[in-house]
């Protein structure tokens, strides 16, 4: 059973305050990892992508992987309310067939308080 | 460069019509998906096509039928809609195995 676990939420935040989500999966030899930001009525944007240990910067937004445990995790610097959304891990996994698909969490709702 | 697009947006069936709905992606890229999001269930693969003229099952592919008919396009099909159909569909698309996905602005059913 491939599965992706992120705690739903709802998580809250002070404006300008740092945001961290996290993520667990349990492929072990899973090589390539995404957090996407859903808002409430639309479609799954992608806002980093991660493929190595350790963390990668992109503006606000840092990603940190960590494959020995299985554990990746978005932090989002100086948080704005526009950051509101839900925030989806995706994980490359191996599927049924053999095939690498993407697996998703189920999503943490993320509120930052003006 | 319009990415994925998804017709319809928004449907509403009565328990056991049929329809398709449709998916275009003009990135030139191999792999499409579809994906059913439900309240708490999180984002659901029903059915993909790893490249022109393959499709194969997700983790939820029963009541469903797809086709592959270009590169460009990939449908899904429900021949008898029921209720638990109800859902947010979003088509996807990659340009390889391992890399991230693309979506469609998703199409909002309600199956009465």
């Amino acid at each position: 059973q491939k599965e992706v676990e992120q705690n739903s939420g709802p998580l809250s935040v002070p404006e300008g305050a740092i945001a961290s989500l996290n993520c667990t999966y349990s492929d072990r030899g899973s090589q390539s990892f995404f957090w996407y930001r859903q808002y409430s009525g639309k479609s799954p944007e992608l806002i980093m992508s991660i493929y190595s240990n350790g963390d990668k910067e992109d503006g606000r937004f840092t990603a940190q992987l960590n494959k020995a445990s299985q554990y990746v995790s978005l932090l989002i610097r100086d948080s704005q309310p526009s950051d509101s959304a839900t925030y989806l891990c995706a994980v490359n996994m191996e599927g049924l067939t053999g095939a690498n698909n993407l697996f998703f969490g189920t999503g943490t709702r993320l509120t930052v308080i003006p | 460069n319009a990415g994925v697009t998804q017709t319809p947006k928004f449907q509403v069936l009565k328990t056991g019509q049929s329809m398709t709905l449709q998916c275009a992606q003009d990135m030139n890229h191999n792999s499409m998906y579809w994906y059913r999001q439900d309240p708490g269930m999180g984002l659901r693969l029903i059915y993909y096509s790893a490249s022109e003229g393959t499709t194969d099952k997700g983790e939820v592919p029963n009541g469903y039928n797809v086709s592959r008919l270009n590169k460009r396009e990939f449908s899904l099909r429900l021949e008898s809609a029921a209720p638990s159909q109800t859902s947010v569909y979003f088509c996807a698309s990659r340009p390889g195995h391992n890399t991230e996905a693309f979506f469609g602005q998703g199409t909002r059913l309600t199956v009465v």
